[in-house]
């Protein structure tokens, strides 16, 4: 089956460290996203891809990069990991040209202490 | 204010009960709008699409009043199966999807 995976699942680093989280999707979707998800806050948009070379900024990209040289995976670098960035992170693909469906698969989450 | 506002609840009812939570968004541009459901400590997953002419699920009954901006989600005989967080999503044009902070649901026995 098609699916979406996240790693690591858990991580715990230190202030100022560079940090990535993996995201790897099977389902040969053109278009993936990352998200935050804090208490209070519902997930938010840090980047998103919609293929190959294309990446975009989401409302809470800053300290965020991403890159996308494959349609399978689309990694999120923290460039010096705050405290701020604690989180859980929610990587999520869906079909180009999904329309009303728009349907969001999303991976099981990293969850980040940043110490 | 908040472009998608949920009541986070908590929802606390006993099994059989019939539950409801709207869900008010803030531009009137939105296109699409579904409920996803979110179990403790796991991924959301799609619930149900919304559609203006309000859909049905089996136990699940969405609708969508775009002249009052809300959205809204009946759960009818809940089962203790349904105690989750249920996020209201809505679509503004292309790929900008807003999600709402959830709306906790606790079924007790």
């Amino acid at each position: 089956d098609a699916e979406i995976t996240q790693s690591p699942r858990h991580k715990i680093t230190e202030t100022g460290r560079q940090v990535t989280l993996a995201c790897h999707q099977t389902w040969n979707h053109n278009n993936m996203f990352w998200y935050r998800q804090d208490l209070g806050h519902g997930l938010r948009l840090i980047h998103y891809s919609y293929g190959v070379q294309d990446t975009n900024k989401g409302e809470v990209s800053d300290g965020y990069s991403v890159s996308r040289s494959n349609t399978e995976d689309l990694p999120l670098t923290l460039e010096s990991a705050a405290s701020s960035q604690t989180s859980v992170y929610f990587c999520a693909s869906s079909e180009a040209d999904a329309g009303d469906t728009g349907e969001l698969f999303f991976g099981e989450g990293s969850r980040l202490t940043v110490l | 204010r908040k472009e998608v506002e949920q009541d986070p609840g908590p929802f606390n009812v006993p099994e059989g009960a019939t539950v409801a939570f709207n869900c008010t968004y803030s531009n009137s541009a939105s296109q699409s709008f579904f409920w996803y459901r979110q179990d403790c400590r796991k991924e959301p997953k799609l619930l149900m699409s919304v559609y203006s002419s309000g859909n049905e699920d089996g136990r699940f009954t969405a609708q969508l009043n775009r002249a009052s901006q809300y959205i809204s989600l009946l759960i009818r005989d809940s089962k203790l199966s349904d105690s989750a967080t249920y996020l209201c999503v809505v679509k503004t044009g292309g790929f900008k999807t807003i999600f709402g902070a959830g709306t906790r649901l606790f079924v007790k026995a």
